[in-house]
């Protein structure tokens, strides 16, 4: 258990919304990812955070905002959500920095977003 | 860049019988591997992975990744598989440095019946 914990786990929004999700760790890790999960495509990387304030896009980052003001949390918005915006969202982590950096990552239970 | 392909969406399997579930990857620099594994309605959990050294891993639940630099391959095989197994598998690859992320495949399904 990598003490990462999301919220909400389940929101129904309508379209044209802001959302915004929130991710949280226990563990003071440096590294926090977010991703979506749809079927046939995976797992995709939407932003990334190699830092407090330090974030980057991922391969799917059109039409979503990051921000990281402090370590333990990764908020995710959608500034105004859209149908195409339907999935389950994933949080991640990464463990270690320099040379003890581990590069697996290790998942939140996930949320599960409609877009009506 | 690099990319995975999981060649298999489905695979269907008796109880007890081995299985095989196939990865592919592409990257012009060395890359770190790993096999995730999904249960319905869950995130996803480690199952193993390939950093360096010996390219037969061991990973939980009693599944092993055999990593193929020549062939490209990271195969993971159980050779007795139990219903409990039953779920989504996923291949994944990463490169180092600060800006390492994970790749994943598109998952294959792991479907055990009697």
């Amino acid at each position: 258990d990598a003490g990462i914990t999301q919220s909400p786990r389940h929101k129904v929004t309508e379209t044209g919304t802001p959302v915004t999700l929130r991710c949280h760790q226990t563990e003071n890790h440096r590294y926090m990812y977010w991703y979506r999960q749809d079927p046939g495509h995976g797992l995709r990387l939407i932003h990334y955070s190699y830092g407090v304030k330090d974030t980057d896009k991922g391969e799917v980052s059109d039409g979503y905002s990051v921000s990281r003001s402090k370590t333990e949390d990764f908020l995710l918005t959608l500034e105004s959500a859209t149908s195409s915006q339907t999935s389950v969202y994933f949080c991640a982590i990464s463990a270690g920095t320099g040379k003890r950096r581990t590069y697996e990552q290790y998942f939140g239970p996930g949320t599960r977003l409609t877009v009506t | 860049a690099q990319s995975v392909t999981q060649l298999d969406s489905q695979v269907p399997v008796f109880e007890e019988a081995p299985v095989e579930l196939r990865c592919n990857y592409s990257s012009s620099v060395s890359v770190y591997l790993f096999w995730y594994v999904q249960y319905p309605n869950q995130g996803l959990q480690l199952l193993l992975k390939y950093l360096s050294g010996s390219t037969l891993v061991k990973g939980i639940n009693g599944f092993e990744a055999e990593f193929n630099k020549s062939q490209t391959s990271f195969h993971l095989r159980k050779p007795s598989v139990h219903i409990s197994d039953t779920a989504e598998y996923f291949c994944a690859v990463s490169t180092t440095g600060t800006a390492s992320k994970l790749t994943f495949g598109t998952g294959t399904r792991l479907q055990v019946t009697l």
